[in-house]
């Protein structure tokens, strides 16, 4: 079975300072791992995905196989970065590697 | 182009009632699925379709729940004789092809079951 777990429901930080929200999952075979981003009144969207190792908006995701994580981390969050984020999973090959599995959200709000 | 669209908007109904949820997807994506997003629950994936098949309906939580999709194009989620517990955002999500490498969402439909 596979499963996602991000600890954190909300987490606030002030403007400038660093963010790291936190996602673990729980998966037999060898994960595609995603995080989408849901801003106020806006449809959910991907934000990164691990194999693509990009930085999108000063965000980037680094996949831990042996601590089996994905933690996202901006260095400098900003006021705008203020929305709900979803760490997701899907399998790659197989049966099943076409569903998301997502992990519960955590709602980040950036303080002035 | 157009993205993922669903109607309607929001969505309120009495207990028992039927109602019907309609997703338009990306035009060309042959890969269709739906989520239900509930407070404190995240997003449960509920369908998915490739092509008009359904391979995977493991998410339907009750046989009250079902889907189709026709033309490769619209489908439509239905749910029968509602229960309170059926309230939820429910999501659309379209791809290019089966694999999940990005998947579109629409702004999904509000559900209020009373």
């Amino acid at each position: 079975a596979q499963r996602v777990t991000q600890p954190e429901k909300l987490l606030s930080v002030f403007k400038g300072a660093p963010v790291e929200l936190k996602c673990n999952y729980s998966y037999s075979g060898s994960p595609e791992l995603f995080w989408y981003v849901q801003y106020s009144r806006q449809r959910l969207q991907l934000l990164l995905r691990h194999i693509s190792r990009e930085s999108i908006k000063g965000f980037t995701a680094d996949l831990n196989k042996g601590e089996t994580s994905f933690h996202l981390k901006k260095p400098f969050a900003q006021e705008e970065d203020s929305a709900m984020y979803y760490c997701a999973l899907s399998g790659r090959g197989g049966g099943s590697n076409y569903k998301l599995t997502f992990g519960k959200g955590t709602l980040l709000t950036v303080n002035p | 182009g157009a993205g993922v669209s669903q109607s309607p908007s929001n969505k309120v109904t009495e207990k028992g009632k039927d109602v019907e949820l309609r997703c338009d997807p990306i035009s060309g994506h042959t890969a269709l699925y739906w989520y239900r997003q509930s407070l404190g629950q995240g997003l449960e994936f509920l369908i998915y379709f490739q092509g008009n098949s359904a391979p995977d309906k493991s998410g339907l939580p009750s046989d009250r729940f079902s889907a189709e999709r026709t033309g490769g194009s619209v489908s439509t989620l239905t749910i029968q004789r509602t229960q309170q517990e059926d309230s939820a955002v429910y999501l659309c999500a379209s791809s290019l092809d089966r694999t999940p490498t990005e998947q579109y969402f629409g702004p999904g439909t509000r559900l209020t079951v009373t």
